[in-house]
């Protein structure tokens, strides 16, 4: 029973360029959410997302930064025109989804994807 | 400061001691869980503490929980060098955290000296 996997591990990207980071979430889990670290802080909430929908993207910079969770295929968050200040660790988290139509609270975490932009 | 903010930033103690992190939040709180991050790894969940719950023990973890107080500790007994890493509490709801999704406060990072 895999994990949550993250692709890439790390990415490098110029000024300028876009950064496409990929979350698969652990089998039977419906619910992702996304963080990011910066480094020697906290992780800081993003955006959650359900198949097809955005939930709460609340903690998502309303500008250059996107997610979306497909019917198929893995979440993909999407960062456009990187500057520096987006380099940073990019954590997936996901849980399932329980009878009644709430999520767990337990949520599992990837590897994270780390962003150097240059 | 912020929610889930962690004390000490960092604790130095020899193998066989036992180790204690504080964590403070401010808003009301569901849950609160425990989680560990080994340097430049993803984070792994150590425990969950329900707000109606006092105490809580997972093999050498002890967590408590004060709502009154909006403070939880998490003591590891017995520490091994294989618990170097960083903890981090995490409490649903709060600012920062969305509907749904996490606040993590700074971590307090644990070294484990053989």
């Amino acid at each position: 029973n895999a994990g949550v996997m993250q692709n890439p591990r790390h990415l490098v990207r110029r000024r300028g360029q876009e950064a496409r980071l990929r979350c698969s979430p652990m089998k039977g889990h419906s619910h992702v959410y996304w963080y990011r670290q910066l480094p020697e802080e906290g992780l800081k909430f993003m955006v959650y997302l359900q198949k097809e929908n955005i939930i709460d993207e609340s903690g998502m910079p309303k500008e250059r930064f996107s997610a979306e969770f497909p019917k198929e295929g893995p979440s993909i968050l999407r960062i456009q025109q990187v500057v520096r200040g987006d380099s940073a660790a990019y954590f997936c988290a996901s849980s399932p989804r329980l009878a009644g139509g709430t999520n767990q609270e337990t949520q599992y975490f990837g590897p994270g994807t780390r962003l150097l932009v240059l | 400061s912020q929610q889930g903010e962690e004390d000490p930033q960092a604790l130095s103690i020899q193998e066989g001691e036992n180790a204690t992190m504080n964590c403070s939040y401010k808003t009301s709180i569901n849950n609160l869980q425990w989680y560990r991050q080994n340097s430049g790894r993803g984070l792994v969940h150590l425990i969950l503490i329900r707000s109606n719950e006092r105490e809580k023990h997972s093999g050498r973890l002890r967590v408590t929980l004060d709502t009154s107080k909006k403070s939880s500790s998490l003591l590891i007994t017995a520490s091994r060098a294989a618990d170097t890493a960083s903890y981090f509490c995490a409490t649903d709801g709060g600012s920062g955290g969305g509907a749904d999704g996490l606040t993590f406060g700074k971590g307090t990072h644990l070294i484990i000296q053989p």
